[in-house]
Formats: structure tokens, sequence, C-alpha cells
């Protein structure tokens, strides 16, 4: 089984400030994971995944995120936010190969303050 | 760039009655897939949907829940006896290969009264 946490429901952060929203997943085998964004009645947008390779990936809109299998992380960073970050953001995991369902975290809800 | 279209954004349906939302997935994806999200909480995995077929569903995925792709092009998810519980924002999903390409549909916010 898999899963994952988010920590911090809500963050704040100051327009021009390092974003940074935690993620930690647990699985039994290699994971897939991903970083969605939500914005207000809109659908789920892909950010940023990370399947194999490079450690480090770079999403959409500046967004980054690093695979840590020590620490079982996926922390979403961006060096400065934008009042336009301001959404809900989802992490989710699956285990790759066949699997297909994604398990998403409870998400985190980004203000940016002026 | 290609969607995914839901219809509609917004139902409101009274309870023990039958709905059904719809899904447009992108053309050339071959596999689908449901999710919902009750206010406040996780978005949850329902049912994944390949080569006509249902291939993963979930513990909420019982027996008032069915999918169907009718026509080659829309892909529906009927709940058909629908419980206050029912309420939440439906997402339908489409992918070529795998959950490495999913594009999210904008919702079906679903209201039971």
């Amino acid at each position: 089984a898999q899963s994952v946490t988010q920590l911090g429901s809500h963050v704040s952060v100051s327009e021009g400030a390092l974003v940074l929203l935690r993620c930690n997943y647990s699985s039994s085998v290699p994971p897939y994971l991903f970083w969605y964004v939500q914005y207000p009645n809109q659908g789920l947008q892909l950010l940023l995944k990370y399947t194999t390779g490079a450690t480090l990936v770079k999403g959409i809109n500046g967004f980054e995120a690093e695979f840590k299998k020590s620490e079982t992380s996926f922390h979403l960073t961006k060096p400065s936010a934008h009042m336009s970050d301001a959404a809900e953001y989802f992490c989710a995991v699956t285990r790759g190969g066949s699997a297909r369902q994604l398990t998403f975290g409870s998400g985190t809800q980004l203000t940016v303050l002026p | 760039e290609p969607e995914v279209t839901q219809t509609p954004s917004h139902q409101v349906t009274q309870m023990g009655q039958e709905v059904i939302l719809r899904c447009v997935p992108i053309s050339n994806h071959l596999y689908f897939y449901w999710y919902r999200q009750i206010l406040g909480q996780k978005v949850e995995f329902l049912v994944s949907f390949y080569n006509n077929e249902i291939s993963e569903k979930s513990e909420i995925f019982d027996d008032q829940f069915s999918v169907e792709r009718p026509d080659g092009s829309n892909f529906t998810l009927k709940i058909r006896s629908t419980k206050l519980e029912d309420s939440a924002m439906y997402f339908c999903a489409s992918s070529e290969d795998g959950p490495y390409g999913y594009t999210f549909g904008s919702g079906t916010r679903l209201t039971v009264v």
C-alpha cells in the first residue's frame, strides 16, 4: 500500500519569499511522485513528476521538487512566490508499473501575502 | 492543448435519483479514470478503465457505481441511487499510458439534496 502525507494544510508566504510545501510518502516499491495544483473551481493541473533518473525535477511556473529516497520525501519549492501561485497543491504517488491509480495527499492551501 | 471535457460543471439531484456524469477524454488516450473529492477532503481514486473494461477500482466504487464508454468518445460515470454522501467534485482523467501523462478535467460538482 502507498500513502502520502502533506505537512501543513495551510501555508502562507509573502510575495517574493521562498515557497516550501512538504510531502512525505510511503511506498513498498520505488514510487512515482507527482505534484498537482488546483486553482479555485478548476481541475488538477500537473506541476511536475518524478519517475526515474534525475532526482531534482523542474516543473511549470518555476516550481521544482527533489526526490529524497532516504527521507521518503518529495518537497515542492519555488524560490520566489508570486500572487498567482495562490492555490491548493496536492502531492500524489503511484507505484508505477502497471498500477495507474494515484494516491493523493490531503493538500496544502498556499496563500501569498502582498 | 488537448483537454478532458466534463459536463455538466454542476449538477443538483435529489437523494435516490440516478445521475450520469459525462466526460470526453483526449482522443488518443487509452486509459480513463474517475476520481472524487469530497469538500475539504482528499482526492480519492474511484475506478480506472482500459480496453473497454474496468482495470482497477477502489472500495468506494460499489454496486451503486458503474462506468461506460458508450460510443468511443464519451466516458460516463453513473450513480444509480444517489446518497447525500455522494456529494462531491468528480474528476475525470485520461492518459496515453499510465499516470505519467494524466490529464484531468475541470470536474463536475455533484450536490445531492
